[in-house]
């Protein structure tokens, strides 16, 4: 099973400040990976697959790199509304599909 | 629009049976892999199923195997998962999600509680 590591575990940041949250495997995933931003009582939202491509919609101040074993979301210039858990997964080898621990971004 | 909505959970006893409806609209059910994934209290997201297209492959977390399954009828454009033998630690909320990579859609969940 693949295991995925996210940091920091929660990041204070201030509303327009620059965001970088960070995923790493313990084996290579390729670009097999993809971010998901989670508000409480709503649904997950998929915002990066293939390690890098913005899904149609989400914001500009959103982008990923990485590929192999290290990863990263930024999100440019913060908004009141991104406020949320961020979780990377794996789709390169599965089952199963491994999700991080998740990240949280607070003020 | 594409849509997948839960339905079936509730409160249970430890030992206890459920199982969880997904109806999906929008899309083409029949061409897509389905998946349930789950949050518990105070945790992060947990896969727990797939299935493929024809239900000929199924595929289960170590946590749930044996105790799960998850089966489908596209001719209504639904996913289930039969939960049995359900324990406190199955406690969460359970999303149904499409699709064999990233999870593009995903409903809005339905809660499970194993209880006494």
């Amino acid at each position: 099973e693949i295991v995925m590591t996210q940091s920091p575990a929660t990041l204070s940041v201030s509303l327009g400040e620059r965001a970088t949250l960070s995923c790493r495997a313990s084996q290579s995933v390729n670009t097999n990976l993809a971010w998901y931003q989670h508000k409480p009582g709503q649904a997950p939202r998929l915002l990066i697959y293939g390690a890098s491509t913005t899904v149609t919609g989400i914001p500009a101040r959103f982008s990923a790199s990485g590929s192999g074993t290290d990863f990263t979301l930024t999100i440019s210039s913060l908004q009141s509304e991104d406020l949320a858990i961020y979780y990377c997964q794996q789709y390169n080898n599965w089952p199963p599909y491994t999700f991080g621990q998740g990240s949280k971004l607070e003020i | 629009e594409v849509q997948l909505v839960e339905s079936g959970g509730g409160l249970v006893k430890p030992g206890g049976s459920l199982r969880l409806s997904c109806t999906a609209s929008g899309f083409s059910f029949s061409l897509y892999s389905m998946n349930w994934v789950r949050q518990a209290p105070g945790k992060g997201l947990e896969w727990v199923s797939a299935i493929r297209t024809d239900s000929k492959y199924v595929y289960y977390a170590d946590s749930v195997k044996g105790r799960f399954t998850i089966s489908r009828d596209n001719a209504n454009n639904s996913v289930y998962l039969q939960m049995d033998s359900l324990r406190a630690e199955d406690t969460a909320v359970y999303y149904c999600t499409r699709d064999r990579t990233a999870f593009r859609y995903w409903g809005q969940g339905s809660l499970v509680t194993v209880s006494s």
